[in-house]
């Protein structure tokens, strides 16, 4: 399973757009990239998937460059409520299941 | 979507007990539940994975006689911690992928459990 390394934490303001990006240097062909947020003392939920180039729906965006070696998700007009640890996670769509989580990246929405 | 969902969500226990900790897929069926622990600021550490019908299969360094756990049925998988003691202290979550989009990435977790071994 490739490691992913993203920053420990983010800070921004109600309204803005917030950008995590998240490396993973040793990315598979056959590997996806998976975006789960979680507020503190629940479990996480699932955000945002791709492959690569662009993907978005109703909560974010997901940009993957073409050699797929890093992600950035992209969510607009932050408000408080996107306060939570936001985890980026690689994995084929055979072993794809068993994810293991890295450290995550901690975003601070402040008024 | 898919709902898991954790009991109890929060137990407290004497030191040398054991606690049950039950998932359940609510409305989908589910061949693959994960087990996981989160310690406070802390990143989610897999445990285990629970087959249905079959032994469950563990990550290194989780003691699977301390960790029991059970995938009885398409829809539910326990974790018994037992002979718990103040370091098992810890956030439970369990996770599983709906039969038949297993592929799909998507996977729904529960609401965690959180344990207090006194």
């Amino acid at each position: 399973l490739a490691k992913t390394t993203q920053p420990i934490s983010m800070d921004s303001y109600e309204g803005q757009e917030v950008n995590i990006t998240c490396s993973h240097n040793n990315i598979a062909t056959n590997d996806y990239i998976t975006w789960y947020q979680q507020f503190p003392s629940q479990g996480p939920r699932f955000i945002i998937q791709g492959y690569k180039t662009k993907v978005t729906n109703e909560v974010a965006s997901l940009f993957i460059p073409a050699d797929r070696k890093s992600s950035t998700l992209s969510l607009p007009r932050v408000s408080l409520s996107d306060t939570a640890v936001y985890y980026c996670l690689v994995g084929d769509d055979t072993g794809f299941q068993k994810l293991v989580f890295g450290t995550g990246t901690r975003l601070l929405v402040s008024p | 979507g898919a709902v898991v969902s954790q009991h109890p969500s929060w137990v407290i226990c004497k030191s040398g007990t054991s606690v049950k900790i039950e998932c359940r897929s609510l409305d989908f069926q589910a061949t693959t539940m994960f087990w996981y622990r989160q310690f406070p600021k802390q990143s989610l550490m897999l445990m285990a994975t629970s087959n249905e019908g079959s032994k469950a299969t563990y990550e290194q360094g989780v003691e699977k006689d301390k960790f029991l756990i059970n995938h009885a049925s398409l829809t539910l998988s326990t974790l018994t911690v037992t002979s718990a003691h103040p370091e098992d202290s810890s956030f439970y979550i369990c996770s599983a992928s709906e039969l038949g989009r297993e592929n799909t990435g998507e996977l729904f977790f529960g609401e965690g459990s959180r344990l207090t071994v006194l």
